[in-house]
């Protein structure tokens, strides 16, 4: 019940597509679901965060839909680019856990 | 502000040795927590600190180790070190615990041999 499922495992897109990672969870005390962009050789750094009390969070080019009933939420990249490449990890915390639970992370690739 | 600094950021050591990484949060932060990362696992949480208190614990065995000082900075100790303890070690600080943004450090690079 603490997983959350991330996919796809990898994602190739040209340059000015839409960049689309989804994810899903089961327990439903999550309360805080932030996605992280990772460069080779960097620590995670926060993209955008979500909480369940609104359907969808816009930022830039990057916008977190979240759907509480279906328990599901996704990272959308409009006119990506090739500075976006990097691997993107969704997470999720709550239940008084007070510790993030990560998908598997997405490796994204914007070809030129 | 500074963000999270991490030393060493690369370490090799052998079968057996033990090992401390140190972690020094944002300034004014009090919560420091440590992730392990490897590309077969993933990322996967290790512990977390406030205010020099272990507030929960991931599912690593005893070898795995840390501490907070009063000045929030924070050392994790692997010892009998195993060649699967090679990862990268992160550590990420957040003004308080709970679902709150967690800013993350560079990682130390953990090799053994």
């Amino acid at each position: 019940q603490q997983q959350v499922k991330q996919s796809p495992q990898s994602l190739i897109v040209q340059k000015g597509g839409i960049s689309i990672i989804n994810c899903a969870y089961e327990n439903t005390a999550f309360d805080y679901f932030p996605w992280y962009q990772q460069f080779p050789g960097k620590g995670p750094a926060l993209l955008i965060a979500i909480r369940p009390d609104v359907s969808e969070k816009k930022e830039g080019r990057f916008t977190i839909s979240f759907n509480k009933s279906a328990k599901q939420f996704s990272l959308h990249i409009m006119d990506s680019q090739p500075g976006d490449s990097a691997t993107y990890f969704c997470a999720a915390e709550g239940d008084s856990n007070y510790q993030l639970i990560w998908g598997a992370g997405t490796k994204l690739i914007i070809k030129p | 502000k500074a963000g999270v600094t991490q030393t060493p950021r690369y370490l090799i050591k052998t079968r057996g040795q033990q090992v401390t990484l140190s972690c020094s949060p944002i300034s004014g932060h009090r919560s420091v927590s440590w992730y392990q990362q490897t590309p077969g696992q993933g990322l996967q949480f290790l512990f977390e600190y406030f205010s020099e208190t272990q507030r929960n614990k991931g599912n690593f065995p005893g070898r795995f180790s840390g501490r907070q000082f009063s000045n929030s900075r924070s050392e994790m100790n692997v010892s009998t070190l195993e060649l699967g303890d090679s990862a990268l070690y992160l550590c990420a600080s957040r003004q308080q615990t709970g679902s709150e943004t967690q800013y993350f450090g560079p990682g130390t690079r953990l090799l053994v041999l």
